[in-house]
């Protein structure tokens, strides 16, 4: 069982187009996220979700939408597709534990190529 | 005062070595510090964590140093294996936060 699933795991497409990816956690956390992995590997938060609710919300272009239908599920739509969009992204989710720490439990990426 | 900077960026060490990552942060108000391991076209997973309230954390092979007042913290692998060829992240949050700041990531090569 998947723990946190994310699809597309590949997806190449032309700039301009407009691409989702959707993302399903079946941990019961309450908090979801999407972190992008660009080509020198370096991880970065874009947004977060807790019970449907955005909380976190990095410096990130509008062209970027994630969409909360319940606490279960978290989508990426990006609009208008650039070359530097080209990345891995990141699903994740966690169930916040105040005095244990923050365990973020990560999905196995989308690859996203703009050409 | 977010950042959490990492090195060396990557290392090479041989079968059987020590294997040390070491991650400085800035921001006092961190106090969750945990260590991510990704394998190629994986997503990072939760290796090993450390709150401020103790100098060391030991699971199995992995051990996490941890040095209040100097800010530092640092990840030792002892024996590395050729299977713990990974990129590590370093990482920091606070007061509960969901916010996890990571540091650059360390790629690490165990030669046989």
């Amino acid at each position: 069982d998947t723990a946190v699933s994310q699809t597309p795991k590949y997806l190449v497409t032309q700039m301009g187009n407009d691409k989702s990816i959707k993302c399903e956690q079946n941990l019961g956390h309450d908090t979801m996220y999407w972190y992008k992995q660009d080509s020198k590997k370096f991880l970065k938060i874009m947004f977060s979700y807790n019970n449907k609710e955005l909380i976190i919300n990095e410096t990130v272009p509008n062209r970027f939408s994630p969409k909360s239908p319940d606490k279960a599920h978290l989508n990426l739509h990006i609009n208008s597709l650039e070359l530097g969009d080209s990345a891995v992204y990141f699903c994740a989710s966690s169930q916040l534990q105040v005095t244990s720490g923050n365990t973020i439990y990560f999905g196995e990426g989308s690859w996203l190529t703009v050409v | 005062q977010q950042q959490v900077k990492q090195s060396p960026q990557s290392l090479i060490v041989q079968k059987g070595g020590i294997s040390i990552i070491n991650c400085a942060y800035e921001n006092t108000a961190f106090d969750y510090f945990p260590w991510y391991q990704q394998f190629p076209g994986k997503g990072p997973a939760l290796l090993i964590a450390i709150r401020p309230d103790v100098s060391e954390k030991k699971e199995g092979r992995f051990t996490i140093s941890f040095n209040k007042s100097a800010k530092q913290f640092s990840l030792h692998i002892m024996d590395s294996q050729p299977g713990d060829s990974a990129t590590y992240f370093c990482a920091a949050s606070s007061g509960g936060s969901e916010k996890l700041v990571f540091g650059k990531g360390t790629k690490l090569t165990v030669n046989p």
